[in-house]
């Protein structure tokens, strides 16, 4: 079967401090991958997603980036996080367009 | 650009009773996906709706979709204190990115 996972669960960061999210997928291959991120205020909002290894579009301009360096590897990141960064940032994927997005368990970030 | 509006955004009821959310969008879309959300957790896929009049049920939920009205409701039925948590519609537009654009979420809280 397949799982995903995340890491770290929680984090907390200074601003001006980078950032990186790893999220990783077992079970099957060339999945769609996402980022989302859930905040007060804000509801659940798609930051990223990649289609293939190298692939990724991005939904909402901002000071993160993403990456896919492998066929089931997905990182998040930022040069230097800003209050506004602070959230649930939530890793998903799904095997194609029209199946459900499967989440992980999620990284709890602040930013003090 | 793509909508999604739920009602209500909070419920309060009492266990046994029956009650639905509605989940309303803006352009056209030919696939609707339900979550829940725990406190302090991830999504967990409920429903996915893929074409106009699709019913899908499991156990006291069962969710449906109108595409002429872009609408979906949420039934629950004879609601019992487990089914508390937060609901989310998500919707990707035809034709779109493949990722998801959710509603606010409706936070249901079931009193015995």
């Amino acid at each position: 079967s397949q799982t995903i996972h995340q890491w770290p669960a929680t984090l907390v960061q200074p601003v001006g401090s980078p950032l990186s999210l790893e999220c990783t997928v077992e079970g099957t291959s060339n999945p769609n991958l996402y980022w989302y991120r859930q905040a007060a205020g804000r509801g659940l909002q798609l930051l990223f997603y990649s289609v293939g290894i190298g692939q990724i579009s991005s939904e909402v301009p901002q000071n993160l980036s993403a990456s896919r360096p492998q066929d089931r590897q997905f990182i998040l990141s930022s040069k230097k996080l800003l209050l506004s960064d602070s959230g649930f940032y939530l890793c998903a994927w799904s095997a194609d367009s029209y199946q459900p997005q499967h989440f992980g368990d999620g990284t709890r970030l602040s930013i003090l | 650009e793509l909508k999604v509006e739920q009602n209500p955004l909070f419920l309060s009821m009492q266990e046994g009773k029956n009650y639905t959310i509605y989940c309303n969008y803006s352009t056209t879309s030919d696939r609707l996906y339900w979550y829940r959300q725990d406190p302090g957790k991830s999504l967990e896929s409920l429903f996915v709706l893929l074409s106009n009049g699709a019913v899908k049920q499991e156990g006291r939920l069962m969710a449906s979709l109108d595409t002429k009205a872009r609408l979906s409701t949420l039934h629950i039925t004879a609601a019992v204190h487990d089914l508390s948590a937060t609901y989310f519609c998500a919707v990707v537009s035809r034709g779109g990115a493949d990722g998801l654009t959710f509603g606010k979420g409706t936070h249901l809280i079931i009193q015995p």
